[in-house]
């Protein structure tokens, strides 16, 4: 399986500012997902970072607020802008082979980010 | 709509068997996943099943009946280091993962 590494693993963020996170795989991938999950909540799948074309973004999650990039097939950033206390959660990055292949996801470690 | 059923929690002992459900309503099939996630950590590949039956990988088992939208992970010989949240995941005709809420074990001595 791939192994996924997202940076920052944590961090606390003032309210109004705006976080980064990368994920990085050590292999080429063909589908790459940004998940959010509330503390004791399962996941909710914020996008489906998109190689070369703009993210697909679910239901409740607009580019706005999380602009995603993935310039290739083994990285990706998810942004989480002007920042308010509800956005205090864990973001979990993942990958899959892809349709065809395999539909299993391999997560990434998470960012635990906490806003004030 | 899209619905996965699982329990929100269950209680077993040490050295026991634990089977735990899931039930879905999905557009479409293409397979169904167990995974694990310890607290403060990321989810953990199980299995996978497309096919009605068990699928048997040493403690673990899961079970899949797509006739009756049924799963089940089955934990034998369990363990302290089992307690943790089982989540069960639906992939829908469009290939995307349908989530359920998952189920927190919790293992007594």
């Amino acid at each position: 399986s791939a192994v996924i590494s997202q940076k920052p693993s944590r961090d606390i963020c003032q309210r109004g500012t705006s976080l980064t996170i990368q994920c990085q795989v050590d292999s080429q991938v063909t589908m790459m997902f940004w998940y959010r999950q509330q503390p004791g909540q399962s996941l909710t799948l914020i996008a489906t970072a998109n190689q070369g074309s703009e993210a697909t973004y679910e239901s409740g999650f607009v580019i706005d607020k999380f602009p995603i990039s993935r310039p290739n097939l083994t990285f990706s950033t998810l942004t989480v802008s002007n920042m308010s206390p509800e956005d205090s959660s864990i973001y979990l990055c993942s990958v899959a082979g892809g349709q065809g292949e395999t539909y299993e996801q391999y997560f990434g470690p998470g960012t635990r980010l906490t806003v004030t | 709509g899209q619905n996965i059923d699982q329990p929100t929690e269950m209680t077993a002992t040490e050295g026991a068997i634990v089977q735990i459900n899931c039930t879905y309503q999905t557009s479409g099939f293409n397979g169904l996943f167990w995974y694990q996630q310890h607290a403060g950590e990321a989810p953990t590949f199980l299995s996978y099943n497309v096919l009605d039956g068990l699928e048997e990988k040493g403690r673990f088992s899961s079970f899949l009946s797509r006739s009756k939208g049924y799963s089940y992970l089955l934990l034998k010989e369990l363990q302290m280091k089992d307690s943790a949240s089982y989540l069960c995941a639906v992939v829908d005709s469009n290939y995307q993962l349908i989530w359920g809420a998952g189920t927190k074990l919790i293992i007594k001595p």
